[in-house]
């Protein structure tokens, strides 16, 4: 295991359409968390699961996103009706959990979205 | 409500220089901070972190100084190298059961 996989690593989009966007976390690792990162800033928290359940959601997480993990191995974040203000880069990272603190956080290479 | 920001945007520094990253943040119930850099292309990274029980911290050319009384954090990097040109966010977490909530970065260029 090489650590956390997105895929794709781009996507261009037109407005309107439907995106969903994969991540591979760490094996072993329970927690899966979702950040977006539009340029020039740090990475916004999204949402995150324990295993399957999914146990925070941010106000960022509009009724259009929906992410799930539903073996609680992977994870899925899908946009519909795609705007062009979800451009951004969207980051998946995991870890062991609570009591791990941020040395077992380890996030992907990310997933750059470009809604035209 | 949570929240950590960067005194600068850029900070460019001499090859050899040491450099510092300040920043602020505005949540007393934080208790635990880490600073993260993120090359080009890729996701953030870990450097170091620092609990709230602690006012300084050592890495490799890598040190954290946290000033819990003005709600202030300080990355250190010792003898800067090219590779160490990044955009570097700090974070923190009020607890170790929350997420992880970044700032907004500064970026770090080294001239020759």
């Amino acid at each position: 295991d090489t650590g956390v996989s997105q895929n794709p690593r781009h996507k261009i989009t037109k407005r309107g359409q439907n995106v969903t966007f994969r991540c591979d976390p760490i094996s072993e690792h329970n927690r899966l968390y979702w950040y977006r990162q539009t340029l020039g800033q740090g990475p916004e928290f999204l949402t995150y699961f324990q295993n399957e359940a999914q146990l925070e959601k941010s106000r960022l997480l509009s009724d259009r996103f929906s992410a799930e993990r539903p073996k609680g191995s992977f994870s899925t974040l899908e946009i519909q009706r795609t705007e062009q203000g979800d451009s951004a880069m969207y980051l998946c990272a995991s870890s062991l959990g609570p009591g791990q603190g941020a040395y077992g956080y380890t996030f992907g290479s990310g997933t750059r979205l470009t809604v035209v | 409500g949570e929240s950590v920001g960067l005194h600068l945007p850029t900070l460019s520094v001499q090859e050899g220089d040491n450099s510092i990253i300040n920043c602020a943040y505005s949540n007393s119930a934080s208790d635990y901070f880490i600073w993260y850099k993120q090359e080009s292309g890729k996701g953030p990274q870990f450097i170091i972190d620092i609990r709230s029980n602690m006012d300084k911290r050592q890495g490799q050319r890598v040190t954290v100084l946290l000033n819990k009384t003005v709600k202030h954090l300080s990355l250190q990097i010792a003898a800067t190298q090219p590779g160490d040109s990044a955009v570097y966010f700090c974070a923190d977490q009020y607890s170790s059961a929350s997420k992880i909530i970044f700032g907004s970065g500064t970026r770090l260029s080294i001239r020759p």
